[in-house]
């Protein structure tokens, strides 16, 4: 099984300001198969990034996903309101599949 | 337009069965993986299980392999997920997701279950 551990559980800032978000797994994720989700109360999920670095037909590219091996990162260039949200990383690599815990991107 | 609605979450007694069904439009459903995704109340999301368009490939999270099972019907174009011996643990809002062996970028709005005497 593939553990991945999200940081930090909560991040605050402001409109305007970049945020960015860090996914640790716990061995190599094969093929960087890993996928990057937004989810807000009472929704589901909303696909943003796939392949580590790929955005989702229609996601701004105000979303940008980097990393390899076992180190992943979401970037937000500029926060808009919209996107205060929780973010969850997900892997695919193995036939187990597992998120990460979550990042809840709260306004400061 | 691909849309996803999940049926058949309620109240259980732990010990016991349920069947959740999802019915599937706006997209050809017997070719990609389905899968199924659980959040408990208040918790992040949970990977339960997944089937391949055929239904002849399934995986299982460890936490459901033995009392949970995944199906489709493709000429029904509906998901399953028979859960049996139902635990405390399995309360949650149960997610219909698809259309990737791993990336999942089709989601339903979920049916909540709920396991309690």
């Amino acid at each position: 099984e593939i553990v991945l551990t999200q940081s930090p559980g909560t991040l605050s800032l402001s409109p305007g300001e970049r945020a960015t978000l860090s996914c640790r797994a716990s061995q190599n994720i094969n093929n960087n198969y890993l996928a990057w989700y937004q989810q807000k109360p009472g929704q589901a999920p909303r696909f943003l990034i796939y392949d580590a670095s790929r955005r989702a037909t229609g996601i701004p590219d105000r979303f940008s996903g980097s990393g390899s091996g076992t180190d992943f990162t979401l970037t937000i260039s500029r926060l808009e309101p919209e996107d205060f949200a929780v973010y969850y990383c997900q892997q695919y690599s193995i036939s187990s599949l597992s998120f990460g815990g979550g990042t809840k991107l709260e306004i400061k | 337009e691909v849309q996803l609605v999940e049926s058949g979450g309620g109240l259980v007694q732990p010990g016991g069965s349920l069947r959740l069904s999802c019915a599937a439009s706006g997209f050809t459903f017997s070719d990609p993986w389905m899968h199924w995704v659980r959040q408990a109340p208040g918790k992040g999301l949970v990977w339960v299980s997944r089937i391949n368009g055929d239904g002849s490939v399934t995986h299982y999270a460890d936490s459901v392999k033995g009392r949970f099972t995944i199906s489709r019907d493709n000429a029904k174009n509906t998901l399953y997920l028979q859960m049996n011996s139902l635990k405390g643990e399995d309360t949650a809002v149960y997610y219909c997701a698809g259309r990737g062996s791993g990336k999942i970028d089709s989601w339903g709005q979920g049916t909540l279950v709920t396991v309690s005497s």
